[in-house]
């Protein structure tokens, strides 16, 4: 069964400061992992997409790394904001067990606060 | 980015009702969709995925008969939670996917209140 962590659970840092947010997956067969934000009440905003095949994919100050065979992504943001505060939730999508269905399957997120 | 959007945004509904939801992909044709349900301050629970004209496959212990899901076009999903009772309350956010390999996108959510 596929399982997502995401490290750490919570984050705080001054503002222009840069930070990594880690998350690992237990299965490598995934077609794609993708980056989300959620602000609070709100739906999920995407943020990255990375395709199997694709070691990296970078959007302004944010930037995505994938290693699939060890089961790793980190989310890189450069020069944080206090508009950057929100949950961080990443996610990987991929066949159930038993290929009856297919999934995305989320971490618990990294709940990321960043102070003026 | 594609939109989704899931209407209604919240509803409360009287226990013993049941309550539909929307999601519509606006621009793209989304061959799948998810449905998932979020605890405060927890991550999103997978309850069923669904593709357009065939039947949803529902996780396990998402009673299929509580929680029903159409897919019948390639731009809308519904969600009924059938007789709804307080601990049916939570927030319901919806996914949609042209293909397997392209990016998700959520609609905006709805907070379910049974009272």
């Amino acid at each position: 069964k596929q399982e997502v962590t995401q490290i750490p659970a919570a984050l705080s840092v001054p503002e222009g400061e840069n930070l990594v947010l880690n998350c690992s997956f237990t299965d490598s067969a995934i077609y794609n992992l993708q980056w989300f934000r959620q602000d609070p009440g709100k739906g999920l905003t995407s943020l990255l997409l990375i395709q199997s095949s694709q070691r990296e994919q970078t959007s302004g100050r944010l930037n995505a790394s994938l290693d699939k065979s060890s089961g790793r992504s980190t989310l890189y943001i450069a020069a944080s904001q206090p508009g950057d505060s929100a949950t961080y939730l990443c996610a990987v999508s991929h066949w159930g067990s038993g290929g009856s269905n297919y999934k995305l399957t989320f971490g618990k997120g990294t709940l990321l606060t960043v102070n003026p | 980015g594609a939109v989704v959007s899931q209407h209604p945004s919240w509803v409360i509904c009287k226990s013993g009702t049941s309550v539909k939801i929307e999601c519509r992909s606006l621009d793209f044709q989304a061959t799948t969709m998810f449905w998932y349900r979020q605890f405060p301050k927890q991550s999103l629970m997978l309850m069923a995925t669904s593709n357009e004209g065939s039947k949803a496959t529902y996780e396990q212990g998402v009673e299929k008969d509580k929680f029903l899901i159409n897919h019948a076009s390639l731009t809308l999903s519904t969600l009924t939670v059938t007789s709804a009772h307080p601990e049916d309350s939570s927030f319901y956010i919806c996914s949609a996917k042209q293909t397997l390999n392209t990016e998700a996108f959520f609609g905006q959510g709805t907070r379910l209140t049974v009272v």
